[in-house]
């Protein structure tokens, strides 16, 4: 089975620019999220969508956003990049059901590395 | 205040030796689950084990294991028998309870650098 896949898997932007990041998730999986991951640090979360809605979103400017289609892909757009922008930005996918913590890992795709000069 | 400390930037480990990695978190939901992924340098992130508020036995997946000691609120990952794939950057998560159905947010910690020798 496809894991998830995102594309590109990298990109090289100027500062100004706008950028699209695009993500398929598993088959059945109905949630998508994600998470912005600058060099050194941990993932930070930035939207979360389930069944087509934004279920959560993250302390990021209105330069970003998101959204996701009935196949349940999503993309993340950022406008106005700037260079602090520049990251490896993640995609995870998970069934989307329940409300136990531990109820949907997140499968996570192999990420978008996002360059901006 | 950090949700997740990981307090050890870089750790090594002799191969078929045993390892731990410290995480600590800071939550007042009594519901929540912590995490533990693996990142190797190919970016992806890899789910490894998970343990929840409420689980009375501490989780084990194969080799990783997880020290759960709730009153410490530490999640300490124990690697066994190290191998030279495990050398990765190693994040712990948590979610809590008031994410909401349908809701999914992870925070996480910073990582640890684990690097196996031959």
């Amino acid at each position: 089975d496809a894991g998830v896949t995102q594309s590109p898997t990298h990109l090289i932007k100027t500062r100004g620019q706008q950028v699209t990041l695009r993500c398929s998730p598993i088959s059945g999986h109905k949630s998508v999220s994600w998470y912005q991951q600058v060099l050194g640090q941990g993932p930070q979360f930035i939207f979360q969508y389930y069944e087509k809605e934004e279920r959560g979103r993250g302390n990021f400017p209105d330069r970003f956003s998101a959204r996701q289609f009935p196949n349940y892909s999503s993309e993340l757009n950022v406008n106005a990049l700037l260079l602090g922008d520049s990251a490896l930005y993640l995609c995870a996918s998970s069934i989307g059901q329940g409300r136990a913590p531990g109820a949907n890992v997140l499968t996570f795709g192999a990420g978008s590395r996002l360059t901006v000069l | 205040a950090q949700k997740i400390t990981q307090t050890q930037p870089g750790m090594f480990v002799q191969e078929k030796e045993a390892v731990t990695l410290d995480c600590t978190y800071d939550t007042s939901d009594p519901s929540y689950g912590l995490f533990w992924y693996k990142q190797p340098s190919s970016g992806e992130m890899i789910f490894l084990i998970y343990q929840g508020s409420y689980d009375q036995q501490n989780a084990t997946e194969g080799r990783y294991s997880l020290n759960f000691q709730k009153a410490r609120k530490s999640a300490n990952l124990v690697i066994s028998a190290s191998q030279l794939g495990d050398s990765a950057m190693y994040f712990c998560a948590m979610r809590e309870r008031n994410s909401g159905a349908g809701s999914y947010q992870l925070t996480f910690g910073k990582g640890t650098k684990l690097s196996v020798i031959p």
